[in-house]
């Protein structure tokens, strides 16, 4: 596609309650990233895939969060037994080696 | 480790004033330095970046920024604000070597008074 798309645009969920957002992102990138942004707060890292290479998980704030890239394209974060602080922004981007990150929309997640 | 340092959380400025947006970097060698802009509601934007050559950069929407190497620094500048300049900037960094990730600022919240 022209850009990074995330879906779902928008999710309510019961605390508790797994969640799954998806990227597609920019066909032919190599490294695609997730981000967590929370109101009022800054870009907070999470998760980084590079090619073939094991991803970057330093940014994981807990075992409930996962990730996973299939196919070195389409990448899912999953999000296990959500709390209320799990409610945030996740952006997803991807970039071309060493060049710049596009970002799509992202998803916003809300636990209720 | 690297990180990257944007010291001011909020920034005012009138319409048609100049504006300057601080960055300081830590990093081990000279890295790929990038601000992207994010409007309310809107994903992240590139307004430019650097990677070698000349250190004043030209970006979109009439910002510039300069690469100061004995600084550390990357400051974004634009002579003058517009009302639709409000937003909130990032200042990144990547490795100018494969495999490594980018690292962002906290971010600057601009807002114009006008």
């Amino acid at each position: 596609g022209a850009g990074v798309s995330q879906s779902p645009s928008n999710k309510v969920t019961e605390k508790g309650k797994d969640v799954e957002l998806r990227c597609d992102p920019i066909s032919g990138h190599t490294a695609l990233y997730w981000y967590r942004q929370s109101l009022g707060q800054g870009l907070e890292f999470l998760i980084y895939f590079q090619g073939n290479s094991a991803p970057d998980k330093s940014g994981l704030p807990s075992d409930r969060f996962s990730a996973e890239r299939t196919g070195g394209s389409v990448s899912t974060l999953t999000i296990q037994r959500t709390q209320q602080e799990d409610s945030a922004v996740y952006l997803c981007a991807s970039s071309l080696a060493l060049l710049e990150a596009f970002f799509g929309q992202g998803t916003r997640l809300t636990v209720v | 480790a690297q990180s990257v340092t944007q010291p001011d959380i909020h920034i005012t400025v009138s319409e048609g004033a100049s504006l300057e947006l601080r960055c300081n970097y830590s990093y081990g060698a000279t890295p790929y330095l990038f601000w992207y802009v994010q409007s309310p509601g809107q994903g992240l934007q590139l307004l430019l970046k650097y990677f070698s050559g000349d250190t004043l950069v030209q970006g979109i929407k009439g910002f510039e920024a300069e690469f100061k190497r004995s600084q550390s620094s990357f400051n974004l500048r634009k002579p003058s604000v517009h009302w639709s300049d409000a937003a909130e900037y990032f200042c990144a960094v990547g490795p100018p070597s494969y495999g490594n990730k980018l690292v962002f600022g906290a971010g600057t919240i601009l807002r114009v008074k006008s």
